[in-house]
């Protein structure tokens, strides 16, 4: 059992380029969120989905799409890379069992360290 | 979703017990206290969950008074290994409210340094 899992683990790009990074989890979630670590600094929540098919924006959008064509797969692109968008992405799912009556937490995967230069 | 206040940093030694302080004022009648723990280079991972009063796993407690207006994570007799960043996070899964979807919100954490 995997848990969630982020490739690339590394990357470098070069300012305007373009990539797309890739979160799987294999726990059946409905629910997966990509968020961004700079250094000396919380996490900030970029996108997320509810279930295949849908997206929805989060706290900093901005330079980012997303994509969740199977429920097992949360796409982050940059269309044009720019230096600020250099940190760590975090991928995170957790589960919509909303029988239970408090929160799920989230299971997160270990990061892509992306530099833009 | 509730902001938290929790220190930037503690400092303890191997085998004390540490309580790490989160205030969060404006906590919502639905909302659960939640606490991860982020090791460098890996992504946070879970460690409690309450709502009131007193919660106990294998790895720490939690303590929520009455008001739920702050709450208190106990890691009993810390290793070197406990070494790591602390987030208080509090929210409700708005699936359970008929609503959307979330996202938490992380501060910056308390940074716990674990000395010999």
């Amino acid at each position: 059992n995997a848990g969630v899992t982020q490739t690339p683990k590394f990357r470098v790009l070069k300012t305007g380029q373009s990539m797309t990074l890739l979160c799987a989890q294999d726990m059946n979630h409905e629910y997966m969120y990509w968020y961004r670590q700079d250094p000396g600094m919380g996490l900030r929540l970029i996108h997320y989905s509810v279930g295949e098919g849908t997206t929805a924006k989060g706290e900093v959008p901005d330079g980012y799409n997303v994509s969740r064509l199977k429920k097992q797969n949360f796409l982050l692109g940059l269309e044009s890379a720019a230096p600020s968008q250099t940190s760590v992405y975090f991928c995170a799912s957790r589960s919509d069992r909303a029988a239970i009556r408090r929160d799920q937490p989230q299971h997160f995967g270990d990061g892509t360290r992306l530099s833009i230069l | 979703l509730a902001k938290t206040t929790q220190p930037i940093s503690m400092d303890s030694y191997e085998g004390q017990e540490v309580n790490i302080t989160c205030s969060h004022n404006n906590i919502a009648t639905n909302d659960y206290i939640t606490w991860y723990q982020q090791f460098p280079s890996q992504g946070p991972r879970f460690i409690i969950q309450g709502y009131k009063t007193k919660v106990t796993n294998e790895v720490a407690s939690l303590f929520i008074p009455a008001d739920r207006k702050s709450s208190t994570l106990s890691l009993p007799r810390v290793s070197l290994s406990d070494t790591a960043v602390y987030y208080c996070l509090v929210g409700v899964s708005t699936i359970t409210s008929g609503g959307g979807a979330d996202g938490l919100t992380f501060g910056k954490g308390t940074h716990l340094i674990i000395q010999p």
